[in-house]
């Protein structure tokens, strides 16, 4: 069965530092990938997305991940955070043939000044 | 652009009321999805639809039923409102195999 996970619930770095977030998945063929940003109150806001090619992907806001099959991982990374990063951020896998969507957990991202 | 929009924000109701959670989008997308968000659950999908007049189970359906009489409209009900049901209720929509573009949810709280 196909499944995501999202090793770390929280996590805090301080502002200007280097940030990245574990996303690990299950999936039996070559999987649609997708990170997801939730800031409170509101709707999730796609970051970045892996459909084929090219195996490091960039997204907005600075962010980008990085597709490795053999680890079957999909990390996401920036280089230097902001203050207004902080919100929970989501992994999530694609099936084939309906469009739907397995989320992680999430991981709460907490900026310090 | 108004992209997936949700009716309404907020509701509360007491155990064993009825109501109807309304989803919009004027992307002329054919896939359209419900999903519920609880804490350190991430979402969670309810239903789904392939298409108008479609619907499908997805991994929580219990106690909810949906409709898709229109393409830009996916209705998601609530037949008899269980405290377990208090949530936060998204609703997404997209093409087969793109990204969701989801709505700022509806939060639901079950007395």
């Amino acid at each position: 069965a196909q499944s995501v996970t999202q090793p770390d619930i929280h996590i805090t770095v301080s502002e200007g530092a280097s940030l990245e977030l574990r996303c690990n998945y299950s999936y039996g063929a070559t999987p649609y990938l997708f990170w997801y940003v939730q800031s409170p109150g509101q709707g999730l806001q796609l970051l970045l997305k892996y459909f084929s090619g090219d195996t490091l992907v960039q997204g907005i806001k600075g962010f980008e991940a990085e597709f490795k099959r053999s680890q079957s991982s999909f990390n996401l990374r920036k280089p230097s955070v902001h203050w207004s990063d902080a919100a929970e951020y989501f992994c999530a896998v694609g099936s084939g043939n309906t469009g739907k969507l397995i989320f992680g957990q999430g991981t709460t991202l907490q900026v310090k000044p | 652009n108004a992209g997936v929009t949700q009716t309404p924000k907020f509701r509360v109701l007491k155990t064993g009321q009825s109501m109807t959670l309304l989803c919009a989008q004027d992307m002329n997308h054919e896939y359209m999805y419900w999903y519920r968000q609880d804490p350190g659950m991430g979402l969670r999908l309810i239903h789904y639809s392939v298409g108008e007049g479609t619907t499908a189970k997805g991994e929580v359906p219990d106690g909810y039923n949906v409709s898709r009489l229109k393409k830009q409209n996916f209705l998601l009900g609530l037949e008899s409102a269980a405290p377990s049901q208090t949530s936060v209720y998204f609703c997404a929509s997209s093409e087969l195999n793109q990204p969701q573009h989801f709505g700022d949810g509806t939060r639901l709280s079950i007395l």
